[in-house]
């Protein structure tokens, strides 16, 4: 089975600052996808950015990038330059493949990090 | 917009009856998926469908749930007999089906079911 931990419930960070939001997994599948989402106010989940267990470099998305280690199994996600749009709930997610070989978008998240950016 | 929405935003019922939600999906998108977030907690996996076939059902899915997706385009999930414990926001997402890990989910606002 698979897990996702999001160890910090609350995350606060000064605007123009960076901040680290933390994510460790467990998993057997050999393959795998690790996401983020940004689930604002509003409710929708807005994705951020992802990363292949066989990725060699880490994924960048404009200000965002994924600090993967895979042995230690963490995938942590850094915001560059936050600003006060920021402030949401993040969600880390994994998915994996199936018997088959082949993922669809059965994702597990974990329970999520509340960022607040202060002006 | 062509993202993914969703029907009514906010649905407040009382226990025991009948409720019905409604997900638009991009329109090119083969893959349509539900899932259920209580408060504090992260998406959790409901069903998902590849075109008008429904392919997975968790075991969250109570018999009292049902979900269709006719001629592979919008989905309904409808909850009978409902109960205070459904209450939550029921997240809607499609996908292209692309069948690797790196299968992008596209969600919508979700519908805030509250069960008095």
């Amino acid at each position: 089975a698979q897990k996702i931990t999001q160890t910090q419930p609350g995350m606060f960070v000064q605007e123009k600052e960076a901040v680290t939001l933390d994510c460790t997994y467990d998993t057997s599948d050999p393959s795998y996808g690790l996401f983020w989402y940004k689930q604002p106010s509003s409710g929708e989940m807005i994705f951020l950015i992802y990363q292949g267990s066989y990725d060699q470099q880490n994924a960048t998305e404009g200000r965002y990038s994924l600090n993967f280690q895979k042995a230690r199994k963490s995938a942590n996600l850094v915001i560059s330059a936050s600003q006060l749009g920021d402030s949401a709930m993040y969600f880390c997610a994994m998915s994996k493949t199936n018997a088959g070989g082949t993922s669809y978008g059965k994702l597990t998240f974990g329970q999520g990090t509340i960022l607040t950016v202060h002006p | 917009d062509t993202g993914v929405s969703q029907d009514p935003r906010h649905k407040i019922t009382k226990r025991g009856q009948n409720v019905t939600f409604r997900c638009d999906p991009i329109s090119e998108h083969n893959r349509l998926y539900w899932y259920r977030q209580t408060l504090g907690q992260g998406p959790e996996f409901l069903t998902y469908f590849q075109n008008e076939a429904q392919l997975e059902k968790s075991r969250l899915l109570s018999d009292r749930f049902s979900a269709e997706r006719p001629k592979g385009s919008f989905s309904t999930l409808e909850i009978q007999r409902t109960e205070q414990g459904d209450s939550a926001m029921y997240l809607c997402a499609s996908s292209a089906g692309t069948g690797t890990t790196n299968e992008k989910l596209f969600f919508g606002s979700g519908t805030q079911l509250s069960v008095l």
